[in-house]
């Protein structure tokens, strides 16, 4: 079946330091990956998505590249800021008619000033 | 605007008493779905339906009933038979047939049993 793997958090970094969360997958086909966010107390918002290999998607200052040959599809943000503190969830939805995402457990961001 | 409509918000239960939480959504999405989330653990799928009056179970649907009557509602029943229902209820709808499969959720509904 499908998986997504990502790094266990919680993640903490100082204000302005480079992000790396990690995600990779298992799916047959072509799968569309996601990136989505959680605030505190809120549903999930989609960050950014990729629909084929070699896409990267953008957003906000984060980006993600779709690499088929190491299935990873990890988020990076340059410099990070006190409200980027959230939970990040990795995510596909596969090819070929099953409308049924499988979700990453998710990631805590915790950025201190 | 358009969107997903979770109600209520916040939700207190007793012991052996049935709940029902509502889903609207106002987006023409053709699929919907229910998930349970608890803390640590992730999203997980309690039920899910790709048209009106057909519906799928998830991974975790034993306690749980939902209905599919009309195309922007898609109402989730916590029963008591649900052991454990304490939880963090998401709701979520996607274009299914058209688009690339991104969900796009409601604001969620916290569920404490007393």
């Amino acid at each position: 079946g499908n998986s997504v793997t990502q790094m266990e958090g919680p993640v903490t970094l100082s204000e302005e330091a480079f992000l790396t969360i990690n995600c990779t997958y298992t799916a047959t086909g072509y799968p569309s990956l996601f990136w989505y966010v959680q605030y505190p107390g809120e549903g999930l918002q989609l960050l950014l998505k990729a629909t084929k290999a070699d896409d990267k998607g953008s957003n906000k200052g984060f980006e993600a590249t779709y690499r088929k040959e190491t299935t990873s599809f990890h988020l990076e943000k340059g410099s990070v800021q006190v409200s980027d503190s959230a939970v990040y969830f990795c995510a596909l939805m596969p090819s070929g008619g099953s409308y049924i995402p499988t979700f990453g457990r998710g990631t805590s961001l915790i950025v201190h000033p | 605007d358009g969107g997903i409509t979770q109600s209520p918000k916040y939700l207190f239960r007793k012991e052996g008493q049935n709940v029902t939480l509502s889903c609207e959504q106002n987006l023409n999405h053709d699929a919907m779905y229910w998930y349970r989330q608890d803390p640590g653990q992730g999203l997980r799928l309690i039920y899910y339906s790709q048209i009106v009056n057909d519906f799928q179970k998830g991974d975790i649907a034993e306690g749980y009933s939902v209905s599919r009557e009309k195309k922007e509602s898609f109402p989730l029943t916590v029963t008591s038979a649900q052991k454990n229902p304490t939880a963090f209820y998401l709701c979520a709808s996607s274009p299914d047939r058209v688009g690339t499969g991104e969900l796009f959720f409601g604001e969620g509904s916290r569920l404490t049993v007393l």
